[in-house]
């Protein structure tokens, strides 16, 4: 079965600093996804990144990138120049072709002013 | 708005009873999901439809059920309801077991339930 293990529970940093948000998954399976979705205050479910596994390129979306290290299975998040409006819940989430997400329990951050 | 619509957005019932969430996926998706999320913890997969038919099973409970109806919206009924089934409720939906892959899910807003 797959996993997905968030290590961190909460985090918090100084607005504009960087952070890393760590994950790590299990998987006996070579073509998965990863994402990473992000649920402010207001319980929204919002993707932020993802990550085809047979690509070695990491992928950014502006000040979101990830590092995935495929043999090691970790897919962690750099925000970068952090925002207050950062300020929410981090799902690492996986997911096997034509199958079901399934998501870490999650990293809470709070971006402090 | 994500084009995916969940409602009511709070519901508060007694134990024992049975409610009823609705979904309506975004416009051109086939594929609806369900999952429940209690306080503070992550999402736990429930179910899936695809155009019609039940795809996948989570650890879904024997008191839930749930049908996806020919205009492709998604009912979760919920009976015998017990205090911990209060949770916020998400519904997602996707083009394709295949898109959904790709470009992952698009989420409702949620159903707060509280079962009192």
């Amino acid at each position: 079965a797959q996993t997905v293990t968030q290590s961190q529970p909460e985090m918090s940093v100084q607005e504009a600093e960087t952070v890393t948000l760590s994950c790590t998954y299990d998987t006996s399976e070579n073509n998965y996804y990863l994402f990473w979705y992000k649920q402010p205050p207001s319980r929204q479910m919002i993707l932020v990144i993802r990550q085809e596994a047979y690509k070695q390129q990491n992928a950014t979306e502006n000040r979101f990138s990830v590092n995935f290290q495929k043999a090691a299975k970790s897919f962690s998040l750099k925000i970068s120049d952090s925002q207050l409006g950062d300020t929410a819940m981090y799902f690492c989430a996986f997911m096997i072709v034509k199958d079901k997400i399934i998501f870490g329990k999650g990293t809470r951050l709070h971006i402090l002013p | 708005d994500s084009g995916v619509t969940q409602t009511p957005k709070h519901l508060i019932t007694a134990t024992g009873q049975r409610v009823t969430l609705r979904c309506s996926p975004r416009s051109g998706d086939l594929s609806v999901y369900w999952y429940q999320q209690s306080l503070d913890q992550g999402l736990q997969f429930l179910i899936q439809y695809y155009n019609g038919e039940e795809r996948a099973k989570g650890n879904i409970l024997e008191r839930f059920s749930a049908q996806q109806f020919p205009d492709l919206h998604s009912e979760l009924n919920l009976s015998s309801l017990e205090l911990g089934d209060s949770a916020l409720y998400f519904c997602a939906s996707s083009v394709g077991r295949a898109q959904g892959t790709i470009y992952g899910y698009t989420f409702g807003s949620g159903t707060r339930l509280t079962v009192v």
